[in-house]
């Protein structure tokens, strides 16, 4: 079956500690980003690849990293997670040339 | 900032057809409109797209004017499962990897 498969679903963490939420997609895709959604402001692009050792940031990077050493993961990495951190997070990917893309079911993170 | 415009909220009865406007008066020539819907707090589904003409496949019918400024989702037969905000959202092919999501329509179906 076709997907996109996010680690952890859900996360609680205290401010300053390291962690990294994982993507992986089955589908062989070329572009994979990352995606947070917060009430009111709908949602916004993190980072994207267009390929392997291929990323840009997004509208909303400051605060994370990521990187691309396989085509099928892209690990979204904040190295010191803050409250404002606390989201619903989306990993997306899509083929190259095609229209549609498939998105993970969701990391709701919760910084404290 | 999104290039379209959306109704926040509709609401349908069930087994009756959904048919949702979205406006892109700035589309450009190269730009395709896709329509994706997120159900609660799941991942966003992609559900149709296209450029110019009327296209159709299993879960929703799109139709574009003409002058391609508006399109409408149709959903034939809108069930309970149907409940959910659809987003209308215009981008080129082969672009950078970036969907910019406005505030969708919230499309309740009711019993």
């Amino acid at each position: 079956e076709a997907q996109v498969t996010q680690n952890p679903r859900y996360l609680i963490t205290v401010t300053g500690k390291k962690l990294t939420v994982t993507c992986s997609q089955n589908m062989n895709h070329e572009y994979m980003s990352w995606y947070r959604q917060d009430p009111g402001l709908g949602l916004r692009q993190i980072y994207y690849s267009m390929n392997v050792e291929v990323t840009d940031k997004g509208d909303v990077p400051e605060g994370y990293k990521v990187s691309r050493k396989e085509k099928r993961n892209f690990p979204l990495i904040l190295e010191s997670p803050s409250p404002n951190q606390t989201s619903l997070y989306f990993c997306a990917s899509r083929a190259r040339g095609t229209l549609g893309a498939f998105f993970g079911q969701g990391t709701r993170l919760t910084v404290v | 900032d999104a290039k379209t415009t959306q109704p926040p909220s509709m609401d349908c009865a069930e087994g009756r057809a959904a048919n949702l406007p979205c406006n892109h008066s700035t589309i450009s020539g190269n730009e395709y409109v896709y329509w994706y819907r997120q159900i609660h707090s799941q991942g966003p589904q992609y559900i149709i797209h296209g450029l110019k003409n009327n296209e159709t496949n299993e879960m929703a019918s799109l139709i574009i004017t003409e002058d391609r400024k508006s399109s409408t989702l149709i959903l034939p037969h809108a069930t309970l499962r149907d409940t959910a905000v659809y987003y209308c959202i215009v981008s080129i092919q082969g672009g950078s990897e970036k969907l910019v999501f406005g505030k969708g329509t919230k499309l309740t179906v009711n019993p």
